[in-house]
């Protein structure tokens, strides 16, 4: 299937830092997604974004679809404890088809008090 | 509402036996979408349901087989265990395959099979 390319793969950073990861791909999407995933949980939606240049926050996230539909990136400001989870990033692939999304393998966040 | 339920959640089987994963949405979606996750891989795509009475093979079909039972239920069964099978499956649904693409995940099913 089609890549994402997420990284870092993992981040080890302390209370109060901002974050920033991102996803690439050689492939052109026509939607990007980030979610959160909890330990023993179901990813959960974070930001939704549909067109080439959006930038959408929501609370500390911002996120953007890049201007030439092959990345995006995800930040959060000000990290604090409740952010440790797994990060993914899913796009649609222009001209895809039902079967939806394609998934990056995930940012590790880690947050040390 | 529940969202997207997942039963059971934990369930240990022997190589070799069969058994099937339930899953629900009580979100009025169309699509419904089957996927293991293992660690280091992401998310996979088992199976998915672009709307009811139909079914299509995602990235990792083998072994596997699904129903739509309804609108509202999408099950995956497995007829022979193997413990290459071991993994966190997750159900999710959507609105509809062709519009907004945002995906609604379940609480997942921890599955080993020894």
């Amino acid at each position: 299937g089609q890549q994402l390319n997420q990284s870092p793969q993992s981040m080890f950073i302390q209370e109060g830092e901002d974050v920033s990861m991102n996803c690439t791909s050689s492939s052109i999407f026509n939607t990007w997604l980030w979610y959160k995933q909890d330990p023993g949980e179901g990813p959960v939606l974070l930001i939704a974004l549909y067109k080439a240049g959006e930038l959408t926050s929501n609370g500390r996230l911002t996120a953007q679809f890049g201007i030439t539909r092959k990345d995006s990136f995800l930040n959060i400001s000000a990290s604090i404890p409740s952010d440790v989870g797994i990060y993914f990033c899913a796009g649609q692939l222009a001209g895809g088809g039902a079967d939806g999304l394609t998934f990056g393998k995930g940012t590790h966040l880690i947050i040390q008090p | 509402n529940a969202g997207v339920t997942q039963t059971p959640k934990f369930q240990v089987l022997k190589t070799g036996q069969s058994m099937t994963l339930q899953c629900a949405q009580d979100m009025n979606h169309n699509s419904m979408y089957w996927y293991r996750q293992d660690p280091g891989m992401g998310l996979r795509l088992i199976y998915y349901s672009a709307s009811e009475g139909t079914t299509d093979k995602g990235e990792v079909p083998n072994g596997y087989n699904v129903s739509r039972l309804n609108k509202r239920e999408f099950s995956l069964r497995l007829e022979s265990a193997a413990p290459s099978q071991t993994s966190v499956y997750f159900c999710a649904s959507s609105v509809l395959a062709g519009g907004p693409h945002e995906q609604f995940f379940g609480p997942g099913t921890r599955l080993t099979v020894l």
